[in-house]
């Protein structure tokens, strides 16, 4: 079954520090792969997806994610972070089973102290 | 442009009655996705509807229901509400099914529903 694991519930860097957010992911076949952002009280904002091809993606914001298929992984970076980078941080995996679906790992809290 | 939109924005019920919680995909989007989240939790995929047929659904019990309009918005119900049913209850919309393209879900802010 497919299923997505961020092993950091919450992560908390200086600013100007850079970021390193963790994602593994399970399925069986070629994955689409996305981060999203949710702020407090806000819907969800897509930072990047991967698809196919080069698996270094640049995303918004500033963040950028590579995709590591030997590794099972698509860790989100950013070499210096910003305070209003504070914020829940999901990975997720698209699926084509049963239509197609998103599946959204736990989520990572990012908070930034000064 | 617009973007999804959903409404209410917040929904306060009590156990046993019943909801109806509607979306508004972005002009020209004809798939519109239900995602149920939890305090804490990531988004759970409930419904997707494409062309007002559903065309996916996620391990929700029949209490849950949806459905799409002509103009591609969509409803979701849920009867019988049970405390566990309080969360953040995501619109989703996609230019298409999604079946072989590289479409992008784009997310509503969400209806906060409490079920005292």
């Amino acid at each position: 079954a497919q299923s997505v694991t961020q092993p950091d519930i919450h992560i908390t860097v200086s600013e100007g520090a850079s970021l390193e957010l963790r994602c593994n992911y399970s399925y069986g076949a070629t994955p689409y792969l996305f981060w999203y952002v949710q702020s407090p009280g806000q819907g969800l904002q897509l930072l990047l997806k991967y698809f196919s091809g080069d698996t270094l993606v640049q995303g918004i914001k500033g963040f950028e994610a590579e995709f590591k298929r030997s590794q099972s992984s698509f860790n989100l970076r950013k070499p210096s972070v910003h305070w209003s980078d504070a914020a829940e941080y999901f990975c997720a995996v698209g699926a084509h089973t049963g239509g197609f679906k998103t599946i959204f790992g736990a989520g990572t809290r990012l908070f930034v102290k000064a | 442009d617009a973007g999804v939109t959903q409404s209410p924005t917040h929904l306060i019920k009590t156990r046993g009655q019943h909801v109806t919680l509607r979306c508004s995909p972005i002009s020209g989007h004809k798939s519109v996705s239900w995602y149920q989240q939890v305090l804490g939790q990531g988004p759970q995929f409930i419904f997707q509807y494409y062309e007002k047929e559903e065309r996916g659904r996620g391990n929700f019990p029949d209490r849950f229901s949806a459905r799409q309009f002509p103009n591609y918005s969509s409803e979701l119900n849920v009867n019988a509400l049970l405390l566990g049913d309080s969360a953040l209850y995501l619109c989703a919309s996609s230019p298409t099914r999604q079946s072989a393209s590289t479409d992008t879900q784009y997310f509503g802010p969400g209806t906060r529903l409490t079920v005292l």
